[in-house]
């Protein structure tokens, strides 16, 4: 069964530019989440979308979006891009259901930096 | 706001020993705990996770829960170079038909010596 597809795996943005980051998730899985990871803050949670609705959000500013598509695959946009977005994206794949449908299974992961 | 810590590391242990990771968190609330291995430049995978106190082991891991002192832990018996990561510890701190937002701690160095 494939896993969690992330695209693009690298990117080079500059000041003010946006970027648009896909994920295709696990077969069946309907919840895609995003976290962003960097040095200095870690791990941290972005949003989450389950069959199509934004679930749950994390503490970051309305430059930061997402929304899923009918076949559970999500993107996510940040805009007007700041040298602190560089960081690696990454998008979490779950059943969504279930007493297990919590348990998230990461992609590769984008790797974005701002210059 | 909800927190969950963990020692930064590097912790290191010769190879054969068991490795033992702690972490705390502070959302007394929380149901579900999980574990995961990020290797450098690579992004993290679950390693297990853990809903009931007490001790649920998967080959060389054990994950013990504590709800009580609010304290999670990971053993890694047998340790091996290949284990040598950084290891995060999450608590889903949404539940059920919520969905989840996972808090992740800062994570711990492992480091296997041969």
């Amino acid at each position: 069964k494939a896993g969690v597809t992330q695209t693009p795996r690298y990117l080079i943005k500059t000041r003010g530019q946006q970027v648009t980051l896909s994920c295709s998730p696990i077969s069946g899985h309907r919840s895609v989440s995003w976290y962003q990871q960097t040095p200095g803050q870690g791990l941290q949670f972005l949003f989450e979308y389950f069959s199509e609705t934004q679930r749950n959000k994390g503490n970051f500013p309305g430059r930061f979006s997402g929304r899923q598509f009918s076949n559970s695959r999500s993107e996510m946009n940040v805009s007007t891009l700041e040298l602190g977005d560089s960081a690696l994206y990454l998008c979490a794949s779950s059943s969504g259901q279930g007493a297990t449908g919590n348990t998230i299974y990461f992609g590769e992961g984008s790797w974005l930096t701002v210059v | 706001q909800k927190e969950v810590e963990q020692n930064s590391g590097p912790l290191s242990v010769p190879e054969g020993a068991i490795a033992s990771l702690n972490c705390t968190y502070s959302d007394r609330g929380s149901q579900s705990f999980f574990w995961y291995r990020q290797y450098s430049g690579k992004s993290p995978e679950l390693i297990m996770f853990i809903y009931s106190n007490g001790d649920k082991e998967d080959g060389r891991f054990t994950a013990q829960l504590n709800k009580a002192s609010q304290y999670v832990s990971l053993l890694i018996r047998d340790s091996q170079p290949s284990d040598s990561a950084t290891y995060l510890c999450a608590v889903n701190i949404r539940e059920g038909n919520y969905g989840q937002n996972f808090v992740f701690g800062p994570g711990t160095r492992l480091s296997v010596l041969p």
